[in-house]
């Protein structure tokens, strides 16, 4: 099955800094990748995605990374601001496995 | 502008109560899930729903049932509470697996 992950568990940064968030899967197989952001006591939001025909992707202040080679992604976000501090999930789906696997999240902390 | 509305959103269960959770999408989504979120663990997936009339066992569907008699509805049922069923529960719908699952606000369960 698919296994997805984050490397750390908590992450702080100075406002107007980029955030780099990153993420590793198990599944090579896997082909399709969500980014979500959620605030405390809120769901998660969808943020950005990518499919494994792709190796980047650009949102509005977010750019989503794909490294198939090393099986990792990577969420950067330009000029943080106090507004993204959040746990951010990647989730992942692929091979016989239709349903998306989560990974544990990264709670990122802007720092004024 | 409803999009995903969770009944109820707190709930406390004595150990051995039953109750139902309503989840209601107005998108005319096929598919929807239910989660479940503990600390530092992610969503972990509990059943899901391709469509009106099917349900699908997730990773962790044990003391759970769910039934999806309506497109647009989705209940998760507990039959008998326990402890360990104390968790945010979240249900989510999308188009495609491979589309943006759109979530609702949470229900906080406590079994006591």
């Amino acid at each position: 099955g698919e296994s997805v992950g984050l490397h750390l568990p908590t992450l702080s940064v100075q406002e107007g800094d980029n955030s780099i968030i990153n993420c590793a899967y198990s599944n090579s197989a896997s082909d399709y990748f969500i980014w979500y952001k959620q605030e405390s006591g809120k769901g998660p939001q969808f943020i950005i995605d990518i499919r494994s025909n792709m190796d980047k992707r650009q949102g509005q202040r977010v750019t989503v990374l794909l490294n198939k080679t090393v099986k990792h992604l990577s969420l950067q976000i330009a000029a943080t601001q106090p507004g993204d501090s959040a746990v951010y999930f990647c989730a992942g789906l692929g091979g016989s496995a239709r349903q998306l696997t989560f990974g544990s999240g990264t709670q990122l902390t802007v720092l004024p | 502008n409803a999009g995903v509305t969770q009944t109820p959103k707190f709930r406390v269960l004595k150990t051995g109560q039953s109750m139902t959770l309503l989840c209601a999408q107005d998108m005319n989504h096929e598919y929807m899930y239910w989660y479940r979120q503990d600390p530092g663990m992610g969503l972990r997936l509990i059943h899901y729903s391709v469509g009106e009339g099917t349900t699908a066992k997730g990773e962790v569907p044990d003391g759970y049932n769910v039934s999806r008699l309506k497109k647009q509805n989705f209940l998760l049922g507990l039959e008998s509470a326990a402890p360990s069923q104390t968790s945010v529960y979240f249900c989510a719908s999308s188009y495609l697996p491979t589309t943006e699952a759109f979530f609702g606000q949470g229900t906080r369960l406590t079994v006591v």
